[in-house]
């Protein structure tokens, strides 16, 4: 059973591009997070969706942040218009319906120059 | 929101030695976890554990979960044992993760 997928693993965007991480979470997980961690700190939730909903984006940054998880295909993380502050570590986390344990990815490392 | 305290910020040992890692959280929990992010930076699940004791070889980990803390017990360490130790809850209600400030722990040969 594979784990939490993510990719890029690394992920280079100058200043004012589109930046999409994808997440596609364990076989028979439904839920999926996001988490960013800015260096030399502790991870932030971000967003929690389940299939085709948002269930809690209350760290989601109000502008230029979105993300979804569509029926089919990975969860999606995208940044618009990408400055020099979201350079950090995009994790995913996914957990079963029945289960509140979370398995993390690899996480994304976002360079903005 | 919920606060979650780790202590010490910093750990320096020898290998071979034991430590004790702490975590307090400031509001009743559904669900802890214990990571340790290695120095690549990968995030790895060392407990789940809302209540109770488990232990996992080297490591074990306790919750008092009336008492609001978490300890984790690391005995005979290893240079590989290096890297950050993080405590993270899910608040009753809510189905988020607040991590604690983490722990850096070096160990050194």
């Amino acid at each position: 059973n594979a784990g939490v997928m993510q990719n890029p693993r690394h992920l280079v965007r100058r200043r004012g591009q589109e930046a999409r991480l994808r997440c596609s979470p364990m076989k028979g997980h439904s839920h999926v997070y996001w988490y960013r961690q800015l260096p030399e700190e502790g991870l932030k939730f971000m967003v929690y969706l389940q299939k085709e909903n948002i269930i809690d984006e209350s760290g989601m940054p109000k502008e230029r942040f979105s993300a979804e998880f569509p029926k089919e295909g990975p969860s999606i993380l995208r940044i618009q218009q990408v400055v020099r502050g979201d350079s950090a570590a995009y994790f995913c986390a996914s957990s079963p319906p029945s289960d509140r344990k979370q398995f993390f990815g690899p996480g994304t490392r976002l360079t903005v120059l | 929101g919920i606060q979650v305290e780790q202590s010490p910020p910093d750990l320096i040992l020898q290998e071979g030695a034991n430590s004790t890692l702490r975590c307090n959280f400031s509001d009743s929990v559904n669900n802890l976890q214990w990571f340790h992010q290695n120095p690549w930076g990968q995030l790895i699940n060392l407990f789940y554990i809302p209540s109770g004791t488990k232990q996992n070889g080297r490591l074990s980990a306790t919750t008092v979960a009336t008492e609001r803390y978490s300890l984790l017990y690391i005995s005979s360490s290893q240079t590989t044992d290096s890297g950050v130790y993080f405590c993270a809850v899910e608040r009753i209600g809510f189905q988020k993760l607040v991590f604690g400030t983490g722990t850096r722990l070096l160990v050194s040969p």
